[in-house]
């Protein structure tokens, strides 16, 4: 199995332009989550989604950002325009199926360090 | 809002000492997960202990739970350098959203 596969592993850009992250999670994991990482707030969840219905957006900073999860087996999370405080890695995590979501672990991906100048 | 606080948050020993961290968290859970991060890597899931379990081990790993004080440790022990990396627990409560901790830091020694 290749793992949680996102991309692009770097991105830079100038701040007001759109970003678009990308995420593959494993085959047959129905839950998917993004999160953010900074030295500032450390790793701080975004959104999630089971079975491609988003269900916690409520770290979601801002307007600017949204997610999709068009099917189970891609997930995108946009940012537009983009600010220099933005600039983080982000990380795409997958979990496994079960019968009740409790005492699954996650499973991460590379992430991608966005630098927005 | 972080519902784990790990302590301490930065930690040096030399190889094949035992390394041991702490996590504090505020409010009831399901279970506390530890995981694991290289630099610039993800973060890679080492163990999960169930809210009615008080002990786990794994490999050369060992979490204790205490729901009581709303505390775990993660101990690993005869450290090598390649475990150098930061540790994260991370509490799950109702569905499957898991809440991160800070972390903390381990630089082993060769």
């Amino acid at each position: 199995d290749a793992g949680v596969i996102q991309s692009p592993r770097h991105e830079v850009t100038e701040m007001g332009q759109e970003v678009t992250l990308r995420c593959k999670p494993i085959s047959g994991h129905n839950s998917l989550f993004w999160y953010r990482q900074t030295m500032m707030r450390g790793l701080e969840l975004l959104i999630y989604f089971n079975n491609n219905v988003p269900i916690d957006d409520s770290g979601m900073p801002e307007d600017r950002f949204s997610a999709k999860m068009p099917n189970a087996s891609f997930s995108t999370l946009k940012i537009q325009p983009s600010e220099p405080r933005d600039s983080a890695v982000y990380f795409c995590a997958s979990s496994p199926t079960g019968l009740l979501p409790v005492n699954k672990e996650q499973y991460f991906g590379p992430g991608t360090r966005l630098t927005v100048t | 809002s972080q519902q784990g606080e790990e302590d301490p948050q930065a930690l040096s020993i030399q190889e094949g000492e035992n390394a041991t961290m702490n996590c504090s968290y505020k409010t009831s859970i399901n279970n506390l997960q530890w995981y694991r991060q290289n630099s610039g890597r993800g973060l890679v899931h080492l163990i999960l202990i169930r809210s009615n379990e008080r002990e786990k081990h794994s490999g050369r790993l060992r979490v204790t739970l205490d729901t009581s004080k709303k505390s775990s440790s993660l101990l690993i022990t005869a450290s090598r350098a390649a475990d150098t990396a930061s540790y994260f627990c991370a509490t799950q409560a109702a569905g499957n959203k898991l809440t991160f901790g800070g972390g903390t830091r381990v630089l082993v020694k060769p």
